[in-house]
């Protein structure tokens, strides 16, 4: 069954650092969405793309964060200069239309 | 704000117990649910969903009921086994898309062998 697969699995940076989260999503998707889940909290929406462009994004989504599809295959979340309080799990999701999304195993980046 | 919330953080049952969980969501206009499946380091499992103009929905071991005069969610599981436990999220949407999903915090499951 084909997945959506994020790399690396974990990431620690120092505050201030710049850092970039891969996924893969599953080939014949056309939405692309970015999740973050802080320890013990509720998964939060971020960002979504499609066609891309960015379609909707949430209020945590400020001028730090991009997105950005370079190929076919891959896209990226970008965080220019983290901050402690982005530490937490960064999750993946695709989708076709109207079908659930797929999400990735996730990214735990640490920002100390 | 509108929100989803889980009644109960953790449930435990012996394994071949049925188990359910449940949800309450605040927002009317909610037209989409799904419940999730998160293990230990992997990312949240589609498990089943339900379109607001069901009340019912079965799959696999799993049935969701939704009851919309009191904004009420439930996932049941038959016959639980160990390789259940895991923490349960349901999450809401409305309007066209799955850009505005909202999760609830989630449920804990243990299952005893």
């Amino acid at each position: 069954e084909p997945e959506v697969t994020q790399t690396p699995s974990h990431q620690v940076t120092q505050m201030g650092q710049e850092v970039i989260l891969r996924c893969v999503p599953i080939s014949n998707h056309l939405y692309f969405y970015w999740y973050r889940q802080i320890l013990g909290q509720k998964v939060e929406f971020l960002v979504s793309f499609y066609n891309n462009e960015i379609s909707e994004k949430s209020e945590i989504f400020d001028d730090q964060f991009s997105v950005e599809r370079p190929d076919g295959s891959n896209f990226t979340l970008k965080i220019r200069s983290t901050k402690l309080e982005d530490s937490a799990m960064y999750f993946c999701a695709s989708t076709l239309l109207d079908s659930p999304l797929h999400f990735g195993n996730g990214t735990r980046l640490t920002v100390t | 704000g509108e929100s989803v919330g889980l009644h109960l953080p953790t449930l435990s049952v012996q394994e071949g117990d049925n188990s359910i969980i449940n949800c309450a969501y605040s927002n009317s206009a909610s037209d989409y649910f799904i419940w999730y499946k998160q293990e230990s380091g992997k990312g949240p499992q589609f498990i089943i969903d339900i379109r607001s103009n069901m009340d019912k929905r079965q799959g696999q071991r799993v049935t969701v009921l939704l009851n919309k005069t009191v904004k009420h969610l439930s996932l049941q599981i038959a016959a639980t086994q160990p390789g259940d436990s895991a923490v349960y999220f349901c999450a809401e949407n409305w309007g066209s898309g799955y850009s505005t999903l909202t999760f609830g915090k989630g449920t804990m499951l243990l299952v005893s062998p």
